[in-house]
Order: C-alpha cells, then sequence, then structure tokens
C-alpha cells in the first residue's frame, strides 16, 4: 500500500458527459502528479501541482482539468470525454525538494467511455 | 526523439538467475533523476530505485540495482535471483526539471515485460 488514495476505482460513463476523480496523497507529501495510461499511449504525464499551485503541465488536454485543495487532495475533472479517454489514471505524490523525489502511485481509476 | 527509451518490449528468465531491463535516455539537463517502477497485472505502479544524476554509485534497493551508465546515458535496472512474482511489466522513467524552478515533469518509457519462468 503506497499511502495514495483513489476513488473511484472504476468508472463507466458515456460519451460527453463529464466525472471527476478524487486523489488523496500520502501523509506530508505537497506535489501530485496525475498520470493516464492507456493502450495506444502509454503512460503519459498530465499535470503536476505542488501545495495547491499547479507547477507542471505535460500532454493534458483542454477538456481535462485539475485542482489541489488546501487539504493537499487533489481532483482530476474530464469533460466532453470522447471514447479514447478510457484508459487508467493514477495518481502519485512526492515530496518536492527533498533529495530522492520518488514518487508514490495510488491503486488508479478505470475509466471506460461507451 | 524519444526521451526514454526500453527497446526490450518482453523478455524471459529463468527463476533464481539474474535479469537485465535496458533504458536509455536524452537529456541536456545536469539534473535529473532516473527511476524504475514495477507494474504487476493487478495494474498498481510499485516504485522500485531511484538514481539521481548526481550520484557516483550505483543506487541499489535488495535484489534490484541500477547500473547508471551516464557517459552512454543508460540506466539499467539488474534484478537478481528473479522471483516468480517479479513478472510483471517495468517502465524507466526520467525526472527533468520543469519550467518553473522547483517543478519537475515526468517522461516515462513504454515499458518492458518480464516473465519469470519456473
Amino acid at each position: 500500500d503506497s499511502g495514495v488514495t483513489q476513488t473511484p476505482k472504476h468508472l463507466i460513463t458515456a460519451t460527453g458527459q463529464r466525472v471527476t476523480l478524487r486523489c488523496s496523497p500520502r501523509s506530508g507529501d505537497l506535489s501530485v502528479y496525475w498520470y493516464q495510461q492507456s493502450l495506444d499511449q502509454g503512460l503519459q504525464f498530465l499535470i503536476q501541482y505542488y501545495n495547491g499551485e499547479e507547477r507542471a503541465k505535460g500532454n493534458i488536454l483542454e477538456r481535462f482539468s485539475a485542482q489541489q485543495f488546501p487539504d493537499l487532495h487533489s481532483e482530476l475533472n474530464l469533460s466532453s470525454l470522447e471514447l479514447g479517454d478510457s484508459a487508467l489514471y493514477f495518481c502519485a505524490s512526492s515530496r518536492s525538494g527533498s533529495s530522492d523525489n520518488e514518487q508514490f502511485f495510488g491503486p488508479g481509476t478505470r475509466l471506460t467511455v461507451l | 526523439a524519444q526521451k526514454i527509451t526500453q527497446t526490450q518490449p518482453g523478455m524471459f528468465v529463468q527463476e533464481k538467475e539474474a535479469v537485465t531491463l535496458d533504458c536509455t535516455y536524452d537529456t541536456s539537463d545536469q539534473s535529473y533523476g532516473l527511476f524504475w517502477y514495477k507494474q504487476p497485472s493487478s495494474g498498481e505502479m510499485i516504485f522500485l530505485i531511484y538514481q539521481g544524476s548526481y550520484d557516483e554509485q550505483n543506487a541499489t534497493e535488495g535484489r534490484y540495482s541500477l547500473n547508471f551508465q551516464k557517459a552512454r546515458k543508460s540506466a539499467n535496472l539488474v534484478i537478481s535471483a528473479s522471483q516468480l512474482g517479479d513478472s510483471a511489466m517495468y517502465f524507466c522513467a526520467m525526472r527533468e526539471d520543469g519550467t518553473t524552478s522547483g517543478t519537475y515533469k515526468y517522461i516515462f518509457g513504454t515499458g518492458t515485460r518480464l516473465k519469470v519462468l519456473a
């Protein structure tokens, strides 16, 4: 158990809909990262938050947005969903500024868009 | 151009033998980090080992060691005494500095699927 929690574990929805994925980082971790893992794109970095502020953006679509709240949990919002958005979405956390900076991943949310 | 290259899509190893999973990287940063993660069939991602670009010694964590050759830009993972439970997908990843001081971005390779044979 990495200490990172993600809800829900599975999500099935229809095209055009909007969903919210939730992540709670490990205790003491200030950074949260979101990743998308799909069969065709592999593991893609989406976005990073550090202590409530957006710090880095990867391959995140404009239909997607995220935020990190004062209690450090984070939410990833996916809107106008398309079939291609079906993927495993991972959240990870780390202690930015530490010497090793390894990330600890949550169990993931499997999104299926029908 | 690929920043992280894992050239072995799949590998087999006999139980109790050692295996090396290859990873090469491309960056112009002086400060970067290299990671290996394991993803079993259950889907979770498990951190295995980390090597900083300024670390002179190769990182080791139990049966895992990272063969870091900076000049060749390679960061191969060595698993000693393979166990059946090592069968999984293995990802090499690199942390690069982000555009804002103190931020980072992470790039993953396409993975190597390891199968340990009894």
